[in-house]
Parts: structure tokens; sequence; C-alpha cells
């Protein structure tokens, strides 16, 4: 167990919808990462929030946003879903530049 | 462009045998390095990570792994191998500075082993 909790593990909707994915890093960890992890990309960075605050931002979609709230969760939310958004995404936290620490994912299919 | 190659997609060996799975990277500076695990329908398990000091890391399970500056290498191995450890392999390297921790991802080893 990693510490990191992603919710929900599964989710099935249909193109055109949004969709909220939340994660709760491990404890004491201050920065928060996404990932989404599909066949053709492979793992791709999306974003990285630091106590509250944007930090990075790799290939995430204008459609794509994340935000992390003063107790350290953050939330993904994907909107206009298209097929192609279906993959896993993954959370991962770390405290300051150590290793991080992945969840379980949260499978996404678009219909 | 910061990029890391696992240039072995698929791999199978027999439980008991050696393993070697490889890593190159492409980074300017020194990099902090990464192997990751990820079982069926899991999600990813750090084996170990380099980031200064001595080139021979070892981790979990059993696995080490070998920074080579000259090579721009990070090859995960392991002496002998048990069913358990079929998986996929990630190397990732580690980019930017002070907070800015993202990882960039190899395109993954899956690892079979034959009974």
């Amino acid at each position: 167990d990693s510490g990191v909790t992603q919710t929900p593990k599964h989710l099935i909707t249909a193109t055109g919808q949004r969709v909220t994915l939340r994660c709760s890093p491990r404890s004491g960890d201050l920065s928060v990462y996404w990932y989404q992890q599909s066949l053709d990309q492979g793992l791709q960075f999306l974003i990285q929030y630091y106590n509250g605050e944007e930090r990075a931002k790799g290939n995430i979609l204008e459609r794509f946003s994340a935000q992390q709230f003063p107790d350290l969760h953050s939330e993904l939310n994907l909107s206009s879903l298209e097929l192609g958004d279906s993959a896993l995404y993954f959370c991962a936290s770390s405290a300051g530049q150590g290793p991080q620490h992945f969840g379980d994912g949260t499978r996404l299919s678009i219909l | 462009a910061q990029s890391v190659t696992q240039p072995d997609i698929h791999i199978t060996v027999s439980e008991g045998a050696s393993l070697e799975l490889r890593c190159n990277y492409s980074y300017g500076a020194t990099p902090y390095l990464f192997w990751y695990v990820q079982s069926p329908g899991q999600g990813l398990q750090l084996l170990l990570k380099y980031f200064s000091g001595d080139t021979l890391v070892q981790g979990i399970k059993g696995f080490e792994a070998e920074f080579k500056r000259s090579q721009s290498s990070f090859n995960l191995r392991k002496p002998s191998v048990h069913w358990s450890d079929a998986a996929e392999y990630f190397c990732a390297v580690g980019h930017g500075s002070g907070n800015t921790g993202k990882l960039i991802f190899g395109q993954g080893t899956t690892l079979q082993v034959k009974p």
C-alpha cells in the first residue's frame, strides 16, 4: 500500500461528459502529480501541484484542469470527454524532491 | 529533450535465471533515476532510486540497478527471478529542479517468467 488513495477505481461515461477524479496524497506529502497512461502514449505527466499551487505542467489538454485543496487532496477534472481520453489516470505524491509514490489509478472508459 | 528508452518491449526468462532490463536516458544534468514495477491492475510500485553517490543501488524484492554515466544507462538486475516478478517495469528520469519533480517514463518492458 503506497498510502496514496485514488477514487473512483473505475469510471464509465459517454463522450461530451465531465468527470472528476480524486486523489488523497500520503500523509505529509505536499506535492501531487497527475499522470495519464494509455496504450499509444505510455505514461505521460499531466500536472503537478505543490502545497496548493500549480508547479509544473506537462501535456495536459485545455479540457482538463486540476486543483489542490488546503487539506492537500487533489482533483483532476476532465470535460468534453472524447473517446481518446480513455486511459488509466494515476496520482502520485512526494515529499519535496523525494521519490514519487503512486496510487492504484482510476480507469476511465469513454463509450 | 529529456527522454528515456527501454529497448526491450518484452522479455521472457525462466524462473531462477538472472535478469537484466535495459534503460538508457537522455538528460542534460545529473539525473534522478527510478525503476517502478506495475502488476496487472495495480499502480506503480517504486523498486529503487538513484539520486547521487554510490552508483550501484539496492532496491526492494532483491533488485539492484547500476548507474553508468558514460553510457547514460541505468540497467535493472536481479540474480534469480521468481514467478511473482512477472510484471511491467518502467524506468524513469526525474526532471526539473526545486520541487518540479515530474517524471519522464520509458515505454516499459513486460517481463514474462517461464516455470
